[in-house]
């Protein structure tokens, strides 16, 4: 069971918008900035696509934007196109033992 | 350019251990810590530990403690994973990915802006 709670699914057409939550605690997403998300297409490795909540790395599209309140981070895409169909990881610094927590990742699927 | 170039795949028996390395090649080598992620067959990530590339100096998840060890040879650019008592639970992906922090005095951010393509760890009887 993963740290972070991410909904299994979701789905949306083509320009259309949709958005993966991210649910933790007041001991990695509510206390920290330190909130990243990953893409990962299929047999491949995880890309980074957002960090510190909101910021984009360089080559990154500003169609990927991140949020936060509370426990809760927040991915959005928008204008959807059929290369972001893939796998998305969020992550979260915890001042626990584990130090770094995942999400139990969102498949995003293109209609 | 900089890249993590990672062993190729594994097949242990239950009980033995496995060593997996990871180059780095493209830039310099000790400007960032690397990191340990694994990821079992259709399962999420899961951080292992981070290590510094200049010292080998490790910290790790407390799920791992006493179990693994991350090193580093700065002559080769190398990081090494070395996890021990293996057992079929352990048959994941594994990966090296390079934290986000560079320069002197920077330590870590705690999230990944490269990986290597993934060692694959398999471990039957």
């Amino acid at each position: 069971q993963s740290a972070l709670t991410q909904p299994p699914s979701v789905s949306g057409s083509p320009g259309q918008s949709v958005a993966i939550s991210c649910t933790g605690t007041n001991s990695d997403i509510g206390r920290y900035n330190r909130v990243s998300w990953y893409q990962q297409p299929p047999g491949t490795a995880p890309k980074l696509m957002i960090y510190d909540v909101s910021n984009r790395p360089s080559g990154v599209p500003d169609r990927f934007s991140g949020s936060k309140s509370g426990n809760t981070a927040s991915l959005t895409i928008s204008g959807l196109q059929a290369e972001d169909e893939a796998d998305y990881y969020c992550s979260s610094y915890a001042n626990n033992n584990s130090y770094v927590v995942f999400g139990g990742g969102t498949k995003l699927t293109v209609l | 350019q900089m890249q993590l170039v990672q062993s190729g795949a594994e097949v242990k028996k239950p009980g033995a251990s496995v060593k997996i390395s990871c180059k780095a090649s493209g830039d310099t080598f000790t400007s960032h810590y690397v990191h340990w992620v694994r990821q079992a067959p259709g399962q999420g990530l899961e951080w292992m530990g981070i290590v510094n590339p200049t010292t080998g100096s490790a910290t790790y998840a407390q799920k791992f403690q006493g179990r693994v060890t991350m090193t580093s040879d700065t002559s080769t650019s190398t990081v090494y994973m070395d996890l021990r008592s293996l057992r079929s639970e352990d048959t994941a992906m594994y990966y090296c990915a390079r934290d986000y922090c560079s320069g002197v005095g920077c330590y870590t951010y705690w999230y990944f802006d490269l990986w290597g393509r993934g060692t694959l760890v398999t471990v039957s009887s």
